[in-house]
């Protein structure tokens, strides 16, 4: 069964750092990874998904990566904004069509 | 990036009575929606896969008969809580899966409807 993890589950970061969010899973034979923004009380926002085949994905400020060896996936935010203030979460596709979420990275830009 | 609608995006309602949310895919067809539930500071838990002109496909531990889900056409999916009762009380989230035009399997979702039951 697979399993997504996120740590850590909050960060706090000076405006302007770079940052990295880490999900990991437990079994590689996924379709996609997605990576999605949850503000408070809302729906989530599709920021990147990568293709099993795919190492990488990149949106403005946003970089997504793929490991699948080893089960990991990162989210690279460069130049953090107070903007950037939401929940990431990491959701794997797996072959069976299920869609597994990890619990999220609570993530707080200081001005 | 394709649009999900839902609604409403809040309702409170009396114990026992039933409340209908509906997601709709404003600019695509989707023929599979999904239906989740989120309690506060935790994850996305699916409930339930929709799939247009057939039965859902519940997920262990989710009463059919207490949330009813109807796709009847490619772009609207409803959720029904039945006969609500404060624990039912949650934030209900709903995705479709977008495989027309660009990127296969991306989700979108809706922006979520909270459900507060008297």
């Amino acid at each position: 069964k697979q399993e997504v993890t996120q740590i850590p589950a909050a960060l706090s970061v000076p405006e302007g750092e770079n940052l990295v969010l880490n999900c990991s899973f437990t079994d590689s034979a996924i379709y996609n990874l997605q990576w999605f923004r949850q503000d408070p009380g809302k729906g989530l926002t599709s920021l990147l998904l990568i293709q099993s085949s795919q190492r990488e994905q990149t949106s403005g400020r946003l970089n997504a990566s793929l490991d699948k060896s080893s089960g990991r996936s990162t989210l690279y935010i460069a130049a953090s904004q107070p903007g950037d203030s939401a929940t990431y979460l990491c959701a794997s596709r797996n072959r069976d069509d299920k869609i597994i979420f990890g619990k999220g990275t609570r993530l707080h830009i200081l001005p | 990036g394709a649009v999900v609608s839902q609604h409403p995006s809040w309702v409170i309602c009396k114990s026992g009575t039933s409340v209908k949310i509906e997601c709709r895919s404003l600019d695509f067809q989707a023929t599979t929606m999904f239906w989740y539930r989120q309690f506060p500071k935790q994850s996305l838990m699916l409930m339930a896969t929709s799939n247009e002109g057939s039965k859902a496909t519940y997920e262990q531990g989710v009463e059919k008969d207490k949330f009813l889900i109807n796709h009847a056409s490619l772009t609207l999916s409803t959720l029904t809580v039945t006969s609500a009762h404060p624990e039912d009380s949650s934030f209900y989230i709903c995705s479709a899966d977008w495989t027309g035009g660009g990127i296969a399997g991306e989700l979108f979702f809706g922006e979520g409807s909270r459900l507060t039951v008297l």
